[in-house]
Parts: C-alpha cells; sequence; structure tokens
C-alpha cells in the first residue's frame, strides 16, 4: 500500500539554525504534499503545502522542496525561534483524492 | 463559522462499551475524514467520506463505523470498545478537490480501561 516515511524522529537544533525534515513517498500518482504542525494537545496545523506542478515553495522562513522523480519532498526551515519547537508531519495525497497517508512526525526542538 | 466540531473532548470506556464520537462543520464540505493518532505513528486514517450517502474505508477501519446523512455531520461509532482503540482522533474536512487544505477538528481522547 501507499506509504511515507519521514526523517528524522527528532531534530534539535540552537535557535537561529537552520532545520531540515525530509520525507519519501511511494505512490507516484501522488499530487498533493501538505505540512502540518502539531503542538502538544493541539491539533494539526497546515503550515505550507505543495503541488506536484511545483518544485519549491517559500513563506517567510519555511519552504518545500519537491523531487518528483525521487518522490522527495521537504521542509526547511530558516533562522529557527523557540516557538518554532513542535512535531512535523509530512502527508501525501493518496492518487488523486483527498485523503492522506502521513509520515510518523518529526520532533522539532529549539534551544534558545 | 466554528469550522470542525468534535465532542466529546474526553471520554473514557470500559472494554465493551460501545460510543459514538461526534463530528460536524459548517464549511459545506464534501468530503470529511477521521485518523487517529498513536504515539509515534503519525495519523492513520480510519474512515471517509466523499458526500452525503457515501463512505468508505481507510487504513485502520477495524472496529469503527461511520454514516454520512448530512453533508455537516460525520459521526464515528465505537461497537464494542478495546484497550487498542485507546487513541487521539482527528475528524477532518476540505472541499473535495484534490489538493485542496484539510481541517482538522480540537481531536477526541480516548481512554479505554
Amino acid at each position: 500500500g501507499e506509504n511515507v516515511e519521514q526523517h528524522p524522529s527528532t531534530l534539535s537544533v540552537q535557535e537561529g539554525d537552520s532545520a531540515v525534515i525530509k520525507c519519501t513517498y511511494s505512490d507516484s500518482a501522488s499530487n498533493y504534499f501538505p505540512w502540518y504542525k502539531q503542538e502538544l494537545g493541539k491539533r494539526p496545523q497546515l503550515i505550507i503545502d505543495i503541488r506536484s506542478n511545483v518544485g519549491e515553495k517559500k513563506d517567510q522562513r519555511i519552504a518545500v522542496t519537491l523531487n518528483k522523480t525521487a518522490k522527495h519532498f521537504s521542509l526547511h526551515i530558516t533562522e529557527t525561534q523557540p516557538e518554532d519547537s513542535a512535531v512535523y508531519f509530512c502527508a501525501a495525497s493518496i492518487k488523486h483524492t483527498d485523503k492522506l497517508i502521513f509520515g510518523t512526525g518529526t520532533r522539532l526542538q529549539v534551544f534558545p | 463559522n466554528a469550522g470542525v466540531t468534535q465532542t466529546p473532548k474526553f471520554q473514557v470506556l470500559k472494554t465493551g462499551q460501545s460510543m459514538t464520537l461526534q463530528c460536524a462543520q459548517d464549511m459545506n464540505h464534501e468530503y470529511m475524514s477521521w485518523y487517529r493518532q498513536d504515539p509515534g505513528m503519525g495519523l492513520r486514517l480510519i474512515h471517509y467520506s466523499v458526500g452525503a450517502g457515501i463512505t468508505d474505508q481507510g487504513e485502520v477501519p477495524n472496529g469503527y463505523n461511520v454514516s454520512r446523512s448530512t453533508t455537516e455531520d460525520f459521526p464515528l461509532r465505537l461497537l464494542s470498545a478495546a484497550p487498542s482503540q485507546t487513541s487521539v482522533y482527528f475528524c477532518a474536512s476540505s472541499t473535495g478537490s484534490s489538493g485542496n487544505t484539510i481541517y482538522f477538528g480540537e481531536g477526541s481522547w480516548l481512554t479505554v480501561v
């Protein structure tokens, strides 16, 4: 079945450093790749997404890149701040639907 | 506009009991779904619906039933609760066109003892 792998499972960085989280997916028909941020005890919140016809997208300190040939996509956070500390999930759509397969999450800790 | 509303927020059940998690959205979204979240396993799709009267199974449907009698509501039923169903449950909705933002409810924390 469809699968999304996410690495690393935990990531610790110093405030101001960059953080990179990587995901790979198995379904070549996936065309939508969102990233969610989840704070402790809260719901997942969409922070950025990318569609299969785009290779890169930026929103202030956050960027996502997509390599469809390799079935890889990555989240890049620059100039990290303590409030970026959370669990981040990548996801990929199942074929051309709104069904999402999620990665297992990355716990990001940003130390002051 | 309340978005996606789930109730209850917390529930403790005994093994074998049944219960229904309620989910409602006021955004006129066609697509609704239920996920469960367990430590280290991300979110896994239980059931989903692409419109009133239409439901289908996700990755982990066993032990759960759903129905979609209206566009707004998508309840999740546990027929005979088991400790393995202890989890956090999230309802979600979207417009139903591939690639549109999926909105999550606040979550329901369920413990089965």
